[in-house]
């Protein structure tokens, strides 16, 4: 059972055209990172968001986490062809012995077309 | 620069045979994470470091594979007896955990793992 489910999960648009990435799960998180992966790289990270109903900008990119802090979503304004990539979500789960586990889902593979 | 870095990039060898990788993480950072990603998949938690201490493996961790790290620095991710179902993008990454830290993890380029 994949504890993160990514949706959806490829996406192909063209140049100028918004899109949302929405990354769902029945468990709750202290955070959840939103990363970006190009083919033959690692995941570089992009936000974190803790709180629940938390909306952070990173330019042309919305990243929101919901009230219940179990999903989140990434909305992108006016894509460009430099956004194409994986968006990965990932969730954080600390326990009190002080483990950190970070769970990751499938990804969204999104394709801007010039 | 002072970002992490794995060594090899990339590895191809036969099955059965052994192969070690290598993760040099950020410096300040205390803690150290091994991931496996496959194709059409995300990363797959393998197992983490607190400086030397190993805390936790997942049970993706068969036998066949030990991770070191030594001196709280570098890691070493082995694999013995390779199989083709090992055939896989292994990620490290690390992170700083504690009053300083905010325990965001920051990867490295990978290493890619080719078992013919």
């Amino acid at each position: 059972t994949q504890l993160l489910e990514q949706s959806p999960q490829f996406l192909s648009i063209q140049e100028g055209e918004n899109l949302t990435v929405y990354c769902n799960s029945s468990s709750v998180f202290s955070s959840l990172q939103w990363y970006r992966q190009e083919p033959g790289e690692g995941p570089v990270l992009l936000v974190t968001v803790v709180t629940g109903g938390e909306v952070k900008k990173l330019k042309r990119l919305t990243f929101q986490f919901g009230d219940a802090r179990k999903d989140s979503s990434l909305h992108i304004t006016a894509a460009q062809p430099g956004d194409t990539g994986l968006y990965l979500c990932a969730g954080a789960q600390v326990s009190g012995a002080g483990s950190y586990q970070l769970t990751f889902g499938k990804g969204t593979k999104l394709s801007v077309i010039p | 620069d002072t970002g992490v870095s794995q060594d090899p990039r990339h590895k191809i060898t036969k099955r059965g045979q052994n192969v070690t990788f290598r993760c040099d993480p950020i410096s300040e950072h205390n803690r150290l994470y091994w991931y496996r990603q496959t194709l059409g998949q995300g990363p797959e938690f393998l197992t983490y470091f607190q400086n030397e201490a190993q805390l936790e493996k997942s049970r993706l961790l068969s036998d066949r594979f030990s991770a070191e790290r030594p001196k709280g620095s570098f890691s070493t991710l082995e694999i013995q007896r390779t199989e083709q179902g090992d055939s896989a993008m292994y990620l490290c990454a690390s992170s700083l955990v504690g009053l300083a830290g905010t325990g965001e993890l920051f990867f490295g380029e990978g290493s890619r793992l080719t078992v013919l």
